[in-house]
């Protein structure tokens, strides 16, 4: 079975922190992908990336970066965590055929107090 | 500007009868155009993919049709069952760009 793993189920932060969510794939997939979901506006997408060291930037890039030095790892950075970043956060992967399906991790639920 | 709309929020059903979610977009050419159901606290779970080249397609209980005149697809789940209660997301694609749309609620009472 394909796993994605995020690193932390929650996780409280303080505003002005740096913050690292990490994201693990086991299937050795090219698309890797980082979304944030709040109530009423579903999933909205960060950052992707389609390979090693490659990334593109989503809808809603503001705030954040990304870092993708290995295939199976994707990370997301907050460099300065503020309290309107407190949200679900998602990571996604998918094998490097346009159209296939994606497979998401548990989500970690980040609080910036 | 890019957008992916789905019908409501929250669609109330009665058990047996059946559910139909819309997605509409604009601005989007989309070749493939897919559907998830998730559980509260956990991630997206895929259900269907349907290409711009397929009118219908189907999978057990489940029906997508894709209309890239109307620019739209619909989700049908027949003969709707309580374990069916959940969030139904459309997703587009892009390239490799994969973006959602806001999700409708299922409740399907028994």
């Amino acid at each position: 079975d394909v796993k994605v793993t995020q690193s932390s189920r929650y996780l409280v932060k303080r505003t002005g922190e740096k913050v690292f969510l990490e994201c693990v794939q086991d299937m050795d997939h090219e698309n890797m992908f980082w979304y944030r979901q709040d109530p009423g506006l579903g999933l909205r997408l960060i950052y992707f990336s389609y390979d090693v060291k490659m990334k593109e930037k989503g809808d809603i890039p503001e705030g954040y970066s990304v870092s993708r030095e290995k295939k199976e790892r994707f990370s997301l950075i907050l460099e300065s965590a503020s309290t309107n970043q407190t949200s679900m956060y998602l990571c996604a992967s998918s094998p490097g055929q346009v159209g296939t399906e994606a497979f998401f991790g548990q989500g970690t639920r980040l609080t910036v107090v | 500007s890019q957008k992916i709309e789905q019908n409501s929020e929250a669609l109330n059903i009665q058990e047996g009868k059946t559910a139909t979610l819309t997605c509409n977009y604009t601005n989007y050419s989309p070749a493939y155009l897919q559907w998830y159901r998730q559980d509260p606290g956990r991630g997206p779970v895929f259900l269907l993919l349907i290409r711009e080249n397929e009118k219908e397609k189907r999978k057990e209980r489940l029906k997508v049709t894709f209309d890239t005149t109307l620019k739209q697809s619909l989700f049908h789940i027949t003969a709707s069952q309580p374990a069916d209660s959940a969030t139904y997301l459309c997703a587009l694609i892009n390239d490799y760009k994969l973006s959602f749309g806001a999700g409708t609620t299922v409740t399907v009472r028994a």
